[in-house]
């Protein structure tokens, strides 16, 4: 089974600070994704990344940045986190296979607190 | 913009009924439809996924397509307790792939099976 391994599951942390999320995926997959999610907001796109060095944006960019220097791993940085960033953050990945996108795999999600 | 439809619920079934979870989508060249399971607190997990219209079935669900209607279903048959989720349906548009724009998401619909 494809395995999407979130370095922590609940994280607090103050305002102002900056917060590393690290997501690695073991399947070698193209796609990495990072999404929050918010009630009544459903998912929603924070940046994706489709090979290794390359970044694209998503819905909501704005104060986040990524870096993905190796395919198995994607970083998401809060370069100074607010309490508007407090939420539940997913990492995904996906590949293609007879042409076909299969869906993604979630990790585990970290629950960020901002203080 | 894609769009990604369904109604939030809840939707209360008894057990042992037919759940009926329905999705509309508004990009017409969308390849690849993915139905996503998440409990309260958890990542959303992949249960079906389908690419030609018609019904596929594994299980205790069945998705069914209708690429004309731009509609995708999810039936769960003989429900339990434990199908008590939100459900969330997922679109890729065919015309990127997984790769550029990646998954658009409805926002879900939260289920209930009443014991």
């Amino acid at each position: 089974d494809v395995k999407v391994t979130q370095s922590s599951r609940y994280l607090v942390k103050r305002t102002g600070e900056k917060v590393f999320l690290e997501c690695v995926q073991d399947m070698d997959h193209e796609n990495m994704f990072w999404y929050r999610q918010d009630p009544g907001l459903g998912l929603r796109l924070i940046y994706f990344s489709y090979d290794v060095k390359m970044k694209e944006k998503g819905d909501i960019p704005e104060g986040y940045s990524v870096s993905r220097e190796k395919k198995e791993r994607f970083s998401l940085i809060l370069e100074s986190a607010s309490t508007n960033q407090t939420s539940m953050y997913l990492c995904a990945s996906s590949g293609i296979t007879g042409g076909f996108w299969y869906g993604y795999t979630f990790g585990s999600g970290t629950r960020l607190t901002v203080v | 913009q894609k769009e990604v439809e369904q109604n939030s619920g809840p939707l209360s079934v008894p057990e042992g009924a037919i759940a009926s979870l329905n999705c509309t989508y508004s990009d017409r060249v969308s390849q690849s439809f993915f139905w996503y399971r998440q409990y309260s607190g958890k990542s959303p997990e992949l249960i079906m996924s389908i690419y030609s219209n018609g019904d596929k079935e594994d299980g205790r669900f069945t998705a069914q397509l209708n690429k004309a209607s731009q509609y995708v279903s999810l039936l769960i048959r003989d429900s339990q307790p434990s199908d008590s989720a939100t459900y969330l349906c997922a679109v890729i548009s065919g015309s990127s792939g997984g790769g550029a724009d990646g998954l658009t998401f409805g926002k879900g619909t939260h289920l209930i099976i009443q014991p």
